[in-house]
């Protein structure tokens, strides 16, 4: 079965200092991978994804994540963190053969000034 | 970018009543729309995947009877919580994928639900 682990509930860092965010995920099949943001109260914007060719993946704001096929795994990374990257932040797969997006328990992400 | 919408934003209501949200997307044609669950401080729970002029597919433990959805077109989808309690009271979001694309869902803002 699918799933995907994202191991780290809770991420406190202060401004400016780098971050990554962990997600490691389990399939029998190829999957694609995605981070999704979500801000309070609000929907899930899409970071970046990973479907095929170079393994570092660039999205919006300043993140990016790397995808590594022997070790399972996609973290999220950002070198400089602000106060509005405060939020909750998805891993999530879906494996070619489905139309099913599996999430992970979502990582909250606190900038400290 | 694909944007999606949801209305209303929050609703309140009283058990046993029915309340529909309604998704739609505003720039694109969704023909695969899918609702999930999210409750406080958890992770989204597909409850449903809709294709448009068909009959939704329900993931395992699901009640259909009691969350109907329709996809009556292209760029709508509605849930419908029929007979609501307590229990149901939670965060609804929808999420829509563009016809020409097999990977990225666009979601939409969400729905807060709250059944006295």
């Amino acid at each position: 079965a699918q799933s995907v682990t994202q191991l780290d509930s809770q991420v406190p860092v202060f401004e400016e200092a780098p971050v990554e965010l962990r997600c490691n995920y389990s399939s029998s099949v190829s999957v694609y991978l995605f981070w999704y943001v979500q801000y309070p109260n609000q929907g899930l914007q899409l970071l970046l994804k990973y479907l095929s060719g170079s393994t570092l993946v660039k999205g919006i704001n300043g993140f990016e994540a790397e995808f590594n096929k022997s070790q399972t795994s996609f973290h999220l990374r950002k070198p400089s963190v602000h106060i509005s990257d405060t939020a909750e932040y998805f891993c999530a797969a879906r494996s070619y053969n489905t139309d099913k997006l599996i999430f992970g328990t979502g990582t909250r992400l606190q900038v400290f000034p | 970018g694909a944007v999606v919408s949801q209305h209303p934003s929050w609703v309140i209501c009283k058990s046993g009543t029915s309340v529909k949200i309604e998704c739609r997307s505003l720039d694109f044609q969704a023909t695969t729309m899918f609702w999930y669950r999210q409750f406080p401080k958890q992770s989204l729970m597909l409850m449903a995947t809709s294709n448009e002029g068909s009959k939704a597919t329900y993931e395992q433990g699901v009640e259909k009877d009691k969350f109907l959805i329709n996809h009556a077109s292209l760029t709508l989808s509605t849930l419908t919580v029929t007979s609501a309690h307590p229990e149901d009271s939670s965060f609804y979001i929808c999420s829509a994928r563009t016809s020409g694309s097999t990977d990225t869902q666009y979601f939409g803002p969400g729905t807060r639900l709250t059944v006295l």
